[in-house]
């Protein structure tokens, strides 16, 4: 069974402040990673897909990162705008035939000015 | 493009009532699922389509019935609506081919009491 696990639950962090949310995963065969922002109230906004360890994908302070293991997303300067909460999801290849996610359960970042 | 749009965006029933949730996309996408999304749960399949006339179950189908006649349309309904199925529900859809990301609508919150 496909697992994600993301950690913290929730991050507070002070505007300029940079950090890095964690996701890690087990799956049976990785078709792709994926991060989401969710705002409140809204549903799950695409933001990157990565497919093998050691790629990148970056834009504007948002940077994500994957091994064979985990995931990250590095959050660069973040203004308040960047609170949300980020979801990461996966897609083994057990799921590739009905392209379903198995989803973490989020982290919800709180940036203050 | 519209891309995914739900109706209604709120929706209180009384336990024992049924009703539809409608999902629609505009982007011609070839694959669409329903999730639901609970507080420290992370997102849940409930059914997903490969195709027009080509539905199945997810993760938790039980009390929910999906059909799909086009392309466009992929409506949820609640047979017999139970306080358990207090939610928010989302509906996803892929373009398919070697795109894996799923497009999210803006969910429907649906109370059950």
């Amino acid at each position: 069974e496909d697992q994600v696990t993301q950690s913290p639950e929730a991050l507070r962090l002070q505007e300029g402040e940079s950090s890095s949310l964690n996701c890690s995963y087990t799956v049976s065969g990785l078709r792709g990673l994926f991060w989401y922002r969710q705002d409140p109230g809204k549903g799950p906004e695409f933001l990157f897909t990565l497919y093998s360890a050691g790629e990148e994908k970056e834009k504007e302070r948002l940077k994500a990162t994957l091994t064979k293991k985990e995931s990250f997303l590095h959050i660069t300067a973040p203004k308040p705008e960047d609170s949300a909460t980020y979801l990461c999801a996966v897609q083994g290849t057990r799921d590739t035939g009905r392209r379903a996610l198995t989803f973490g359960s989020g982290t919800r970042l709180q940036v203050q000015p | 493009n519209a891309g995914v749009t739900q109706t209604p965006k709120f929706q209180v029933l009384k336990t024992g009532q049924s009703m539809t949730l409608q999902c629609a996309q505009d982007m011609n996408h070839e694959y669409m699922s329903w999730y639901r999304q609970d507080p420290g749960m992370g997102l849940r399949l409930i059914h997903y389509s490969v195709g027009a006339g080509i539905t199945d179950q997810g993760e938790v189908p039980n009390g929910y019935n999906v059909s799909r006649s086009t392309t466009e349309d992929f409506p949820l309904r609640l047979l017999s609506a139970a306080p358990s199925q207090t939610s928010v529900y989302f509906c996803a859809s892929t373009p398919g081919g070697g795109s894996y990301e799923q497009y999210f609508g803006p969910g429907t919150r649906l109370t059950v009491t």
